[in-house]
């Protein structure tokens, strides 16, 4: 079945340092995916929607400068965390919706298994 | 705007006993899609169902079942003969549809989450 593939699952950075998370969709077209972080125990909050070929769409509130987010192909989206500070550890976790024979409303989801960021 | 609220935070059941966990949204659109999904201690998430606005037929899948009432705006879940193996922290989760050719569907807005502890 359709897999989607987020990649790393874990990382630990220092302060300052930026980190990139990729989320790629194993066999199928993703035109579209999302971004969503997740603080502990708590709920999933989208972040941006990345469109393939264009601007990432930001959700209000989300700083574009920090979170950089790529959807330069069909299958892969990169969400780059800038000069990254404690307190952006957090659940990052990525969702692609299958456009392949174009988007539609029975288009399926699917998630990536998410990363945690750690920021010392 | 979106709503959707899980209002029980933590449930605590013995093993065997059913559960239901409640889910009550808002949305202006008239087209939708209400999802539920599990998230185990991993992180990742679990897709359990989707279901459309038009499509108000509760739904058994083995001891799964989901009642949606359109009337009252809930989605309610119900874990029967729960097992250990059901702990994990359950979302409910809504997406719109209203833009031309459903490029707004995907974009999830979730509930708090429930925490389901089913001891043995």
């Amino acid at each position: 079945g359709a897999v989607v593939s987020q990649h790393p699952s874990r990382v630990i950075c220092k302060s300052g340092t930026s980190v990139k998370i990729e989320c790629r969709s194993l066999d199928f077209q993703a035109t579209t995916m999302f971004w969503y972080r997740q603080f502990p125990k708590q709920s999933l909050m989208l972040m941006a929607t990345s469109n393939e070929g264009s601007k990432a769409t930001y959700e209000q509130g989300v700083e574009k400068d920090k979170f950089l987010i790529n959807h330069a192909s069909l299958t892969l989206s990169t969400l780059t965390v800038t000069s990254a500070h404690p307190e952006d550890s957090s659940f990052y976790i990525c969702s692609a919706r299958d456009g392949t024979g174009g988007a539609n409303l029975n288009s399926p989801l699917h998630f990536g298994n998410g990363t945690r960021l750690t920021v010392t | 705007a979106q709503k959707v609220t899980q209002a029980q935070t933590e449930i605590s059941v013995v093993e065997k006993e059913d559960v239901t966990l409640d889910c009550v949204y808002e949305t202006r659109d008239t087209t939708y899609y209400l999802f539920w999904y599990k998230q185990p201690p991993s992180g990742e998430l679990v897709f359990l169902i989707r279901r459309n606005s038009f499509d108000e037929q509760n739904e058994i899948s083995g001891r799964y079942s989901w009642n949606f009432q359109k009337s009252t705006s809930s989605f309610n879940f119900t874990i029967t003969a729960s097992q250990v193996v059901d702990s994990a922290v359950y979302f409910c989760a809504l997406s719109g549809a209203k833009a031309v050719g459903g490029t707004s569907y995907g974009k999830l807005t979730f509930g708090q989450g429930t925490i389901l502890t089913v001891h043995p």
